[in-house]
């Protein structure tokens, strides 16, 4: 079985603070992306990345970063943490130039900005 | 600009009758689609797709329809079950220029009544 994971369940921070979110994978899965899912918007694409080192804008990367240092490990940095960016965040990976439909996602960080 | 529309947020079903779920695409490029199930706190799964060559996929209770000339499609979901209450997200891609990179629609709140 493919498993996603990500480093927290829940996770409340303050206004200005520095945030990683840690995603790992264990099947060697070339492909990762980061999410935000909020109510009324669906999932919104944030970064992704095709390899290591590797990473590409998605649709609102505005305020976040990423790193890619390892093929099973996916980071998403919040540089200054604002309230906007409460949300339910959600790490995917899939194998490249392969099915469309072997996204696999990990149970998501329920952040909270106060 | 949002591409992939899922214009009703919320949708209530008995037990035993048919779910629909309809989704809207504007991005004529898009040639795979892809319906994922989302739990409470649990990341999405995949649950069905469909190529644009094709009008209809089947999987046991669950069949999605592909209208290319309206650019909408639907999930249909016979009978329809408790445990089957979820939100439901459409996504699309453009296989030749996305890679497996997914648009998510808004997500529709599936409750099947007992």
């Amino acid at each position: 079985d493919v498993k996603v994971t990500q480093s927290s369940r829940y996770l409340v921070k303050r206004t200005g603070e520095k945030v990683f979110l840690e995603c790992v994978q264990d099947m060697d899965h070339e492909n990762m992306f980061w999410y935000r899912q909020d109510p009324g918007l669906g999932l919104r694409l944030i970064y992704f990345s095709y390899d290591v080192k590797m990473k590409e804008k998605g649709d609102i990367p505005e305020g976040y970063s990423v790193s890619r240092e390892k093929k099973e490990r996916f980071s998403l940095i919040l540089e200054s943490a604002s309230t906007n960016q409460t949300s339910m965040y959600l790490c995917a990976s899939t194998p490249v130039f392969l099915r469309t439909d072997t996204q696999y996602f990990g149970p998501g960080t329920r952040l909270t900005v106060l | 600009d949002q591409q992939v529309k899922q214009n009703s947020p919320s949708l209530s079903v008995q037990e035993g009758r048919i779910s629909i779920l309809n989704c809207d695409y504007t991005n004529s490029m898009f040639d795979y689609f892809l319906w994922y199930k989302k739990y409470p706190a649990e990341g999405p799964t995949f649950l069905i797709s469909i190529s644009s060559i094709k009008d209809k996929n089947e999987d046991g209770r669950f069949t999605v329809f592909l209208n290319k000339s309206a650019k909408h499609l639907s999930l249909h979901i016979v009978p329809s079950q408790p445990g089957d209450s979820a939100v439901y997200f459409c996504a699309a891609t453009s296989t030749r220029t996305s890679g497996s990179r997914l648009t998510f629609g808004e997500g529709t709140q599936l409750t099947v009544n007992p």
